[in-house]
């Protein structure tokens, strides 16, 4: 069963408009969320993360919002830039205090392409 | 290195060929873990190294995977009896520190069974 779900596989956007990828998860005892980005040929690469006891976390042009009661997350990208153009995993974690704390559960992926 | 590096970065193996591929975290780095992404998934958590002690081996999808990292460096995974399912990019990831949030990833090593 899949814990983490990414239910857009693509998303396509006009380069300077908002992109939003969505993520939802199954799993009470995820409690720290992290968005990798991925390019071709390429490993994923850390983008940005949100603790459980935060609802918004925001570096730059982008930015994470979880509600947690509803076990959703998204990531906003404002101005999208066609360098943003890249498959955007979202994964958790269970919590600190827990066992296994330090594996990652992913989702499948979401392809965003960002036209000029 | 700058980065995790993994090689090689393709492999093609006839089903029943044993593989090793090989992972060389940043320097420094004590966790260690690797990934498997079949076409189309997420990558899937297989094994955890904290130095050189395998500490969850949980993900492992059968006895015909081993991974080692004896000197709590360099990290090999190996598949005995390849088979077509095993057809995946293989992932590693290093991180600092047990409870360091950001797992850095390598390339990925692309291994194809025929």
């Amino acid at each position: 069963d899949q814990q983490v779900k990414q239910n857009s596989p693509s998303l396509s956007v006009q380069e300077g408009r908002i992109s939003i990828l969505n993520c939802d998860y199954t799993n009470s005892m995820f409690d720290y969320f992290l968005w990798y980005k991925k390019y071709p040929a390429e490993g994923p690469t850390f983008l940005i993360s949100i603790s459980s006891i935060k609802d918004k976390n925001e570096d730059g042009r982008f930015t994470v919002f979880l509600n947690k009661s509803a076990k959703h997350l998204s990531l906003h990208i404002v101005p999208s830039q066609p360098g943003d153009s890249a498959v955007y995993f979202c994964a958790a974690r269970p919590d600190r205090g827990g066992g296994s704390n330090y594996k990652l559960t992913f989702g499948k992926g979401t392809l965003l392409t960002v036209n000029p | 290195g700058a980065g995790v590096s993994q090689s090689p970065r393709y492999k093609v193996a006839k089903r029943g060929q044993d593989v090793a591929l090989r992972c060389d975290p940043i320097s420094g780095h004590v966790s260690l873990f690797w990934y498997q992404q079949a076409l189309g998934q997420g990558p899937e958590f297989l094994t955890y190294f904290q130095n050189e002690a395998q500490l969850d081996k949980s993900g492992l999808p059968s006895d015909r995977f081993f991974a080692e990292r004896p000197e709590g460096s360099v990290s090999t995974l190996k598949i005995q009896r390849t088979q077509q399912e095993d057809s995946a990019v293989y992932l590693c990831a290093s991180s600092l520190t047990y409870y360091t949030d950001t797992q850095y990833f390598g390339p990925g090593t692309r291994l194809t069974v025929l």
